[in-house]
């Protein structure tokens, strides 16, 4: 079974410019969490997603968004971006029943805005 | 909201030795299911251990093992017979009622030969 794909693995960004972070999850996994990670603040939750709705939000501006299709997949989108969104973007994906509901993440996309 | 803390920024420990990583959570749920997460230099994170908080018996998955302590809102890592292949940065995380997780802010283990 594939694990969790994101791409790209790698992107630099000047600031003001967007970017789009791609997750595949798991094959029948419907959640599709993202968290923003970088040293000394740990995981950030951002946003999940449950069958194509959004069912957790983090505290993160509005410039951080996302979405789910059909197929599970999803795309975090970032706008207007800024110095201090360098980070490495988690995707994780999980059956998403209510319960234990383990995790399973992706290798990561690692954004530099210069 | 749920908080969990790891106090730990760093820690060593000798090969074969064994090490024991920290973390306490706050939470005012009585259900809800805590992690060890594990991250490799470069590679995707992966699920150590979990612990149901309705269970009492500790967790133990090999040579990893918790001391989950409820009352005390306490849940270590310790990881027996230390391995290079240990070191990682490693992270507790706690998930309750809802479907989200709430991760520490991770320590990074070095593993001396």
């Amino acid at each position: 079974k594939a694990g969790v794909t994101q791409t790209p693995r790698y992107l630099i960004k000047t600031r003001g410019q967007q970017v789009t972070l791609s997750c595949s999850p798991i094959s029948g996994h419907r959640s599709v969490s993202w968290y923003q990670q970088t040293p000394g603040q740990g995981l950030q939750f951002l946003f999940e997603y449950f069958s194509e709705t959004q069912r957790n939000k983090g505290n993160f501006p509005g410039r951080f968004s996302g979405r789910q299709f059909s197929n599970s997949r999803s795309e975090m989108n970032v706008s207007t971006l800024e110095l201090g969104d360098s980070a490495l973007y988690l995707c994780a994906s999980s059956y998403g029943q209510v319960g234990t509901g383990e995790l399973f993440f992706g290798e990561g996309s690692r954004l530099t805005v210069l | 909201a749920q908080t969990v803390t790891q106090s730990q920024p760093e820690m060593s420990v000798q090969e074969a030795e064994t090490v024991t990583l920290s973390c306490t959570y706050d939470t005012s749920e009585s259900d809800y299911y805590l992690f060890w997460y594990k991250q490799p230099p470069s590679r995707q994170m992966i699920l150590v251990i979990r612990q149901e908080a309705y269970k009492q018996q500790n967790a133990t998955e090999n040579r990893f093992s918790v001391n989950f302590q409820k009352a005390a809102k306490s849940f270590s890592l310790k990881i027996s017979d230390s391995q290079l292949g240990d070191a990682a940065m490693y992270f507790c995380a706690y998930k309750g009622t809802g479907n989200q997780f709430y991760f520490g802010t991770g320590t990074s283990l070095t593993v001396i030969p």
